[in-house]
C-alpha cells in the first residue's frame, strides 16, 4: 500500500528566511500526482502546489517550490522569504490512481518568528 | 463562484442526538469525501463518493453513514452521537478529469459532543 511519510512533525524558520519541509513516499505505480496542502489555523485547507511525476521538471508556485526526486520517492517543499501568513500545517500528499484515494502524510506544523 | 460549503461550522450537542453535517460543492464535482481530523492532526478518510448513489466506507472505521442522492450534497449522519465523536469534519470534492486529481476542501465542521 501507498504511504507518505513526513519526518518533521514542527519546524521553526525566521521571517524572510527559506525552509524545507521533507516528505517521502512508497509506491509501485509509475505515473502519479503529488501535493502540498497547507492548513492555516482554523482556516480551510488549501493546495500549494502540485506535481505530475512523469514531468522532470520541478514544479513552481511563486515562493513555493518543489523538489522531485523520483527515483528516491522524495518531494520536498521549499518556502522562499517565508511570510508570518506561511505559518500553517503543511502536508504532502499522494494522488492514488487505482482508487482515486489521495493518501496524506501526517503533517509538519510550520511556525514563523518574527 | 464555485466552491465547497459545510454547515454548521461549529456544532455543539449532547451525547445520543442525532446530527447531521451538511456538504455541498458547486464545481459539479463527482467525487466527494469526508475527512475526520482532530485538532492539528493527520487526516483520516472515513467515507467517500464516486458519484450519485455511489458511497464507500474509508480507511478509518466510523460510526457515521453518509448518502449522494444529489451530485453536488453529501451529507454525513450520527444516528446517536458520542464523546468519542468530537472532532473535526472536513468534506472535500475533485472532478472527473486531470488536471483535478486534487482535493477541494471546505472549511470543516467542528463538532463536540458533551
Amino acid at each position: 500500500a501507498q504511504t507518505v511519510t513526513q519526518s518533521q512533525p514542527e519546524m521553526s524558520v525566521q521571517e524572510a528566511e527559506t525552509v524545507t519541509l521533507s516528505c517521502t513516499y512508497d509506491t509501485s505505480e509509475s505515473d502519479y500526482y503529488l501535493f502540498w496542502y497547507k492548513q492555516p489555523p482554523s482556516r480551510q485547507m488549501i493546495l500549494v502546489i502540485r506535481q505530475e511525476a512523469y514531468k522532470q521538471q520541478n514544479a513552481t508556485e511563486n515562493r513555493f517550490s518543489v523538489n522531485f526526486q523520483k527515483a528516491a520517492k522524495s518531494f520536498s517543499l521549499k518556502i522562499s522569504d517565508s511570510q508570518l501568513g506561511d505559518a500553517a500545517m503543511y502536508f504532502c500528499a499522494y494522488h492514488q490512481n487505482r482508487d482515486d484515494k489521495i493518501i496524506f502524510g501526517k503533517g509538519t506544523r510550520l511556525h514563523i518568528l518574527p | 463562484e464555485a466552491d465547497i460549503y459545510q454547515t454548521p461550522r461549529y456544532l455543539v450537542i449532547g451525547t445520543g442526538k442525532k446530527i447531521t453535517l451538511e456538504c455541498s460543492q458547486t464545481m459539479g464535482h463527482d467525487k466527494m469525501y469526508w475527512y475526520q481530523q482532530d485538532p492539528g492532526m493527520e487526516l483520516h478518510l472515513i467515507h467517500y463518493s464516486y458519484g450519485v448513489n455511489s458511497t464507500e466506507k474509508g480507511d478509518l472505521s466510523s460510526e457515521s453513514t453518509v448518502s449522494r442522492i444529489r451530485t453536488e450534497h453529501f451529507p454525513l449522519t450520527l444516528e446517536s452521537a458520542r464523546p468519542s465523536h468530537t472532532s473535526q469534519y472536513l468534506c472535500a470534492s475533485s472532478g472527473r478529469q486531470e488536471p483535478s486529481y486534487e482535493q477541494y476542501f471546505g472549511p470543516g465542521t467542528r463538532l463536540t459532543v458533551t
